[in-house]
């Protein structure tokens, strides 16, 4: 079937670097993308990776291995605003299916 | 402005009583997406659509219909709820199904 792993939770302090991992084991494969989720609220798209590669867009980078199955989302300069959920997705098949990791929750500390 | 709207927002019913969660967007999405989530979980899908009249089964439909006659709406049917699906729902839109999913903002729903 198709399987997601992501850490439960994370902490670190503001002004930090912090690495959350995404490790996928899917069936066909269209990408991997990045949501930040606020509690309470809806999944906003961060990013998203086709190619193996780092990609990066202001103080978020993302990067995907696909012969590992596995991706990461970097966060620089930490900010408070920065503690939410952080899911990652896979599209997968050609027919419209998508997979949600659980989620990471980020806590960011002053 | 460029959305994805659901009603409603809250909902607390009871066992067996029909409800239908609207969803509409107006960004000329094809594709439509309903999601559960639930504490300590990730987003389930539970059914999609890639266009109009086009639907198919997430991993977790037991329970739900969904319905697209129209582009632009994907309503959600729960034709006898169940405590077990008190949960929080998101719909979604891309404009095709690999591409990034807009969400709408979540209707929560409590089945008693």
């Amino acid at each position: 079937g198709q399987n997601i792993d992501q850490p439960t939770e994370m902490t670190a302090t503001e002004g930090a670097i912090v690495q959350i991992n995404c490790t996928y084991q899917t069936s066909g494969f269209n990408g991997l993308f990045w949501y930040q989720q606020h509690a309470g609220e809806a999944p906003t798209f961060l990013s998203y990776n086709v190619l193996d590669g780092l990609e990066e867009k202001g103080r978020f980078s993302s990067f995907l291995s696909r012969s590992k199955g596995y991706s990461y989302l970097l966060l620089k300069e930490l900010q408070m605003k920065d503690s939410a959920s952080y899911l990652c997705a896979v599209p997968y098949t050609n027919a419209g299916k998508s997979t949600f990791g659980d989620g990471t929750t980020l806590t960011v500390k002053p | 402005e460029a959305q994805v709207t659901q009603n409603p927002r809250y909902l607390i019913t009871v066992t067996g009583k029909k409800l239908t969660v609207t969803c509409s967007q107006n960004m000329n999405h094809e594709y439509m997406s309903w999601y559960r989530q639930d504490p300590g979980l990730g987003l389930r899908q539970i059914y999609y659509s890639m266009n109009v009249e086009v639907t198919d089964k997430g991993d977790v439909p037991e329970g739900y219909k969904v319905s697209r006659k129209e582009k632009r709406n994907f309503p959600l049917i729960l034709e006898s709820p169940s405590p077990n699906q008190t949960s929080l729902y998101f719909c979604a839109s891309s404009q095709v199904f690999s591409y990034e999913q807009y969400f709408g903002p979540g209707t929560r729903l409590t089945v008693t």
